[in-house]
């Protein structure tokens, strides 16, 4: 119940593409989902974050699509560049709860931008 | 503005060792979690502190445990050391009230038990 599906592992695009990385959620008491950005050697970093009460949410060159129904959400990066190369984790926590606001992490894409 | 300190940042442990890994949170954050990260996976919930208390915890053997200081800085301390411990270790703080704005997470310390 409280697993994150990611997808797909690695993804490799050329600089302006668009690549998509899709997450899958089971537990429907989650209500918050973030976007994180890793760097080699650093802590993941919040790219951006929806709640379900929006389908679609843009800040800059991310974009976050969610799909309450499906109990999927995806992250796109609009014209990506070389800097943009990181792994990049999908979460999702429970906030109605007791307020820990857990989160449970998917696996994980490794994300290459080539020039 | 200081984000999330963690040290050391690196460490060489014997199997069977104890370990005391430390964080500082950010500024005006009193609430830490404490994260294990291994290869090439994301990071998974190890127990979170606020107000010197441990208020939930991950699937984590009591191997594991922490503590929280009065200033909000914490400790994760991991008892007889096993090879699959090996693993970054992240440390994440948020304010304890008001809006959730999201974590900010440390660099780590990354542990490798021989």
């Amino acid at each position: 119940q409280q697993q994150v599906k990611q997808s797909p592992q690695s993804l490799i695009v050329q600089k302006g593409g668009i690549p998509i990385i899709n997450c899958a959620y089971e537990n429907t008491a989650f209500d918050y989902f973030p976007w994180y950005q890793q760097f080699p050697g650093k802590g993941p970093a919040l790219l951006i974050a929806i709640r379900p009460d929006v389908s679609e949410k843009k800040e800059g060159r991310f974009t976050i699509s969610f799909n309450k129904s499906a109990k999927q959400f995806s992250l796109h990066i609009m014209d990506s560049q070389p800097g943009d190369s990181a792994t990049y984790f999908c979460a999702a926590s429970d906030q109605s709860g007791a307020g820990s606001y857990q989160l449970t992490f998917g696996k994980g894409t490794k994300l290459s931008v080539i020039p | 503005d200081a984000g999330v300190t963690q040290s050391p940042t690196h460490l060489i442990k014997t199997r069977g060792q104890q370990v005391t890994l430390r964080c500082s949170p950010k500024s005006g954050h009193d609430t830490v979690s404490w994260y294990q990260q291994a290869l090439g996976q994301g990071p998974q919930f190890i127990f979170q502190y606020y107000e010197e208390e441990e208020r939930q915890r991950g699937n984590f053997p009591d191997r594991f445990s922490g503590h929280q200081f009065p200033n909000y800085s914490s400790e994760l301390n991991v008892n007889a050391l096993l090879l699959g411990d090996s693993a970054l270790y992240l440390c994440a703080s948020r304010p304890g009230q008001g809006f959730f704005y999201g974590y900010t997470f440390g660099s780590g310390t990354r542990l490798t038990v021989v």
